[in-house]
């Protein structure tokens, strides 16, 4: 596609239901990375995905997220038994590649928002 | 470790001059700048690579001293457009898997009046 997309725009659930979000990258783009953004807070990094595999997962907040990739494309994001701090937008961006000397330039989708009830 | 960024917010009127600074405790492989408008996505503006590459925006400058891993971006002759919050992201100097880990300072709120 022509840039980076997510669905669904908005999700509203109630505390201890399970949600997913996803993101369709750029096409060709290696990389893929999910960021969250509290209300007129920074972005804060989540993982990062290098094909289907990450090797840095460092920023999830707790086991309860997880995120997986696959076909080199298509990523989820999964949130067990959300909590009302899990109100944020979710950011999806992608990179054509990451690695050293590149550029990593990271184009950024319209974000998920997500209210937990 | 979030970079600090500074001031927090500027005002300016159309035509004028800012200057936004980034400052990072972390040996640094690469700085970002984005800008973001209210409900929509961060825009990519400017990349500055340790070594001396950049890559952004022909209307956009920015400069990176590596000795005190301090970022600056140089906002000239500003215009209505460029209201928004701008925001750094730094990419440590760690090898390995670490290059594609943004870590974001807390944004500055630009604001450009007619």
């Amino acid at each position: 596609g022509a840039g980076v997309s997510q669905s669904p725009s908005n999700k509203v659930t109630e505390k201890g239901k399970d949600v997913e979000l996803r993101c369709d990258p750029i096409s060709g783009h290696t990389a893929l990375y999910w960021y969250r953004q509290s209300l007129g807070q920074g972005l804060e990094f989540l993982i990062y995905f290098q094909g289907n595999s990450a090797p840095d997962k460092s920023g999830l907040p707790s086991d309860r997220f997880s995120a997986e990739r696959t076909g080199g494309s298509v990523s989820t994001l999964t949130i067990q038994r959300t909590q009302q701090e899990d109100s944020a937008v979710y950011l999806c961006a992608s990179s054509l590649v990451s690695g050293p000397r590149s550029y990593n330039e990271q184009f950024f989708g319209p974000g998920t928002r997500l209210t937990v009830l | 470790q979030q970079p600090v960024q500074s001031p927090q917010a500027v005002i300016l009127r159309e035509g004028e001059d800012a200057v936004i600074n980034c400052s990072s405790s972390k040996a640094l492989y690469s700085v970002h700048w984005y800008r973001q408008k209210h409900g929509e996505a961060p825009v990519f503006l400017m990349i500055l690579l340790k070594g001396g590459e950049q890559k952004g925006h022909d209307k956009i400058s920015a400069s990176f001293n590596e000795k005190k891993q301090q970022s600056s971006l140089y906002l000239t002759a500003s215009q209505l457009s460029y209201s928004g919050t701008y925001f750094c992201g730094t990419v440590e100097n760690a090898g390995g898997t670490s290059y594609g880990k943004l870590t974001f300072g807390q944004g500055t709120i630009l604001t450009v009046h007619p």
